[in-house]
């Protein structure tokens, strides 16, 4: 099973800065099925960027999603106010799929 | 807009079966996509993928709850459904249903882009 592992924890930030997270695999991820999903308390998750580095449908370009193998980073280009939740990252490139515990992007 | 909603009951004793089902509208569970899948979050922890279904009926589990899960589809009525046997507490979680994301003409059984709101499902006596 592919272990992720993302990092920070927390990021405390402020509205208009850029926000970067990572995420690690335990071994390389199969095609770069490599997913970023933002959920909000009390919400199911959104899912942001697939593949790695495409956009989900409807998702504005300040989200950005980069990296292949084992090292995946999303960025978040200036946060917005909307922007302050957990974001996770989930790989599906072998089985079982299995998600990161998730980084909380908190008001700074 | 495609919609997704869960039903079922919101407690379970200990031992018994969870089950769950998944009511697809705003499109068909047969035109949209070949996948839909089942996710859990136990309270204030991260999340747990179950196991997927093709719309041909094929099923994607998570190995560790293989031997408990079924997952199956009735397109009549646009609905899936999750049965998990034997549950305890640690079965105590949100669940979610969702649909597995096409593009390209390809379609993924383990990245989702619709979700339903999710169902608090608790395992007590």
């Amino acid at each position: 099973e592919i272990v992720l592992t993302q990092s920070p924890g927390t990021l405390s930030l402020s509205p208009g800065e850029r926000a970067t997270l990572s995420c690690r695999a335990s071994q390389s991820v199969n095609s770069d099925y490599l997913g970023w999903y933002q959920q909000k308390p009390g919400q199911a998750p959104r899912l942001l960027i697939y593949g790695a580095s495409s956009r989900a449908t409807g998702i504005p370009d300040r989200f950005s999603g980069s990296g292949s193998g084992t090292d995946f980073t999303l960025t978040i280009s200036r946060l917005e106010p909307e922007d302050f939740a957990v974001y996770y990252c989930q790989q599906y490139g072998s089985s079982p799929w299995t998600f990161g515990q998730g980084t909380k992007v908190e008001i700074k | 807009q495609l919609q997704l909603q869960e039903s079922g009951p919101g407690l379970v004793k200990p031992s018994e079966t969870l089950s769950l089902t998944c009511t697809v509208s705003g499109g068909s569970s047969s035109s949209s996509t070949n996948y839909w899948g089942w996710i859990r979050q136990p309270p204030g922890k991260g999340l747990e993928w179950i196991g997927s279904i093709h719309k041909s009926g094929s099923t994607y589990f998570n190995p560790s709850l293989k031997s408990r899960v079924t997952i199956s589809v009735d397109k009549s009525k646009n609905q899936f459904s999750l049965n998990l046997s034997s549950v305890t507490a640690a079965d105590t979680a949100v669940y979610y249903c969702a649909r597995g994301a096409c593009s390209g003409g390809n379609c993924y059984s383990g990245v989702f882009d619709y979700w339903g709101q999710g169902t608090l499902v608790t395992v007590s006596s």
